[in-house]
């Protein structure tokens, strides 16, 4: 049971660039989210998946879009990544919108 | 207005002694509050939740809440060098939001 897992770990953009990163979870959870760190700000919802099928916006979605392929998969992508994106990614699990969430090792992405 | 505060520390104990870690929100209507660790460079990791107002206790972990005065604390007993870490405060609302959020934290330190 590896719970939550992120890939890239770690990853360095130029600017204009595009990526997406992976989150899978196989706690058989209902909703997932992806948040962002940064230091002073606590941590930030950018989106999130309440169910399968569907997605809302969080706190911070400009410049992101994502994707719940399945019950256990939820990638974020970066259509073309600028500086201020610049953070530490994670994805989070729970099992219900309601309940506590769990998270992933997550993303270091660095953007020039 | 933040909506959860921490004050950011660091906050210093000796070994064995009681750390106390306090969390204020503004939400009168929120429903559930969590703590958890991060230790540098990884990622959150879920210690205490508590629902309903009173002591939660599990291991050398009590959580605390009062709604009245709109405040949730963590004590750690026996504080040991590895609680060296930040501590996150997370408030839910009631409202239909799945929106969790959190406190920058408040980074403890355990002087062996």
């Amino acid at each position: 049971n590896a719970g939550v897992t992120q890939t890239p770990k770690f990853q360095v953009l130029k600017t204009g660039q595009s990526m997406t990163l992976q989150c899978a979870q196989d706690m058989n959870h209902n909703s997932m989210y992806w948040y962002r760190q940064d230091p002073g700000m606590g941590l930030r919802l950018i989106y999130y998946s309440a169910s399968e099928g569907t997605t809302d916006k969080g706190e911070v979605p400009n410049g992101y879009n994502v994707s719940r392929l399945n019950k256990r998969e939820f990638s974020l992508r970066l259509e073309s990544a600028a500086p201020s994106q610049t953070s530490v990614y994670f994805c989070a699990s729970s099992v219900t919108a309601y309940n506590e969430q769990f998270f992933g090792p997550g993303t270091r992405l660095t953007v020039l | 207005q933040k909506e959860v505060e921490q004050n950011s520390g660091p906050l210093s104990v000796p070994e064995g002694a009681i750390a106390s870690l306090n969390c204020t929100y503004s939400d009168r209507g929120s429903q559930s509050f969590f703590w958890y660790r991060q230790y540098s460079g990884k990622s959150p990791e879920l210690i205490m939740s508590i629902y309903s107002n009173g002591d939660k206790e599990d291991g050398r972990f009590t959580a605390q809440l009062n709604k009245a005065s709109q405040y949730v604390s963590l004590l750690i007993r026996d504080s040991q060098p590895s609680d060296s870490a930040t501590y996150l405060c997370a408030v839910k609302g009631m409202d239909s939001s799945y929106k969790l959020i959190f406190g920058s934290g408040t980074r403890l330190l355990v002087r062996p």
